[in-house]
């Protein structure tokens, strides 16, 4: 099983600042995915990416989100401008093994907006 | 949305086997069922999937009847570690995942 790595595990930061999470496969995988889980809520598809594209985005995944995979390891999501309703459980996921395809979730980061 | 319907809650003593239902009567002929589950706000682990025949891991089994309309997770013997929310989810394989609320499995001593 894959094993994916999320930092930090919780942010705190205030209304209006940007954010970035982190989220680090140990093996090397091509397709990721970003979703969130607002306390108490369903999980969330946020975006797929694949090659270094945006493969899929959801209603939620609006301007103030962007995601890059700025040294060809890491894969990061960032919130530009942070709202309350921001606060949640955000999953880093990868797709992995052959078609049909898993994915293999990562422990989570807990942003807090306040 | 979700294209499935479990149940909110089952309850499992220890050691016995967990039977969790999942109805997906709209599922379209090259879709496949997974589930996976979700222990107290950690990511979702991948449990198994199927199409239309019985899968067995070393996790559990999955029971998907002819008609594909509906199928059953069973956790052989599940333990106190067990408890968990789980998630049937119908997916053609390339999608990305549609979480539902999922069905809030107690296993008890």
């Amino acid at each position: 099983e894959p094993e994916v790595t999320q930092t930090p595990s919780h942010q705190v930061t205030q209304m209006g600042q940007e954010v970035i999470l982190r989220c680090v496969p140990i093996s090397n995988h091509l397709y990721f995915y970003w979703y969130r889980q607002i306390l108490g809520q369903k999980v969330e598809f946020l975006v797929s990416f694949y090659n270094n594209e945006i493969s899929e985005k959801s209603e939620i995944f609006d301007d103030q989100f962007s995601v890059e995979r700025p040294d060809g390891s890491n894969f990061t999501l960032k919130i530009r401008s942070t709202k309350l309703e921001d606060s949640a459980m955000y999953f880093c996921a990868l797709r992995a093994g052959s078609y049909p395809y898993e994915q293999y979730f990562g422990p989570g980061t807990r942003l807090t907006v306040t | 949305d979700a294209k499935t319907t479990q149940p909110t809650s089952m309850d499992c003593a220890e050691g016995r086997a967990a039977n969790l239902p999942c109805n997906h009567s709209t599922i379209s002929g090259n879709e496949y069922v997974y589930w996976y589950r979700q222990i107290h706000s950690q990511g979702p682990q991948y449990i198994i999937h199927g199409l239309k025949n019985n899968e067995t891991n070393e996790m559990a089994s999955l029971i998907i009847t002819e008609d594909r309309k509906s199928s059953t997770l069973i956790l052989p013997h599940a333990t106190l570690r067990d408890t968990a929310v789980y998630y049937c989810i119908v997916s053609s394989g390339y999608s990305t995942l549609t979480f539902g609320k999922g069905t809030m499995l107690l296993v008890s001593p």
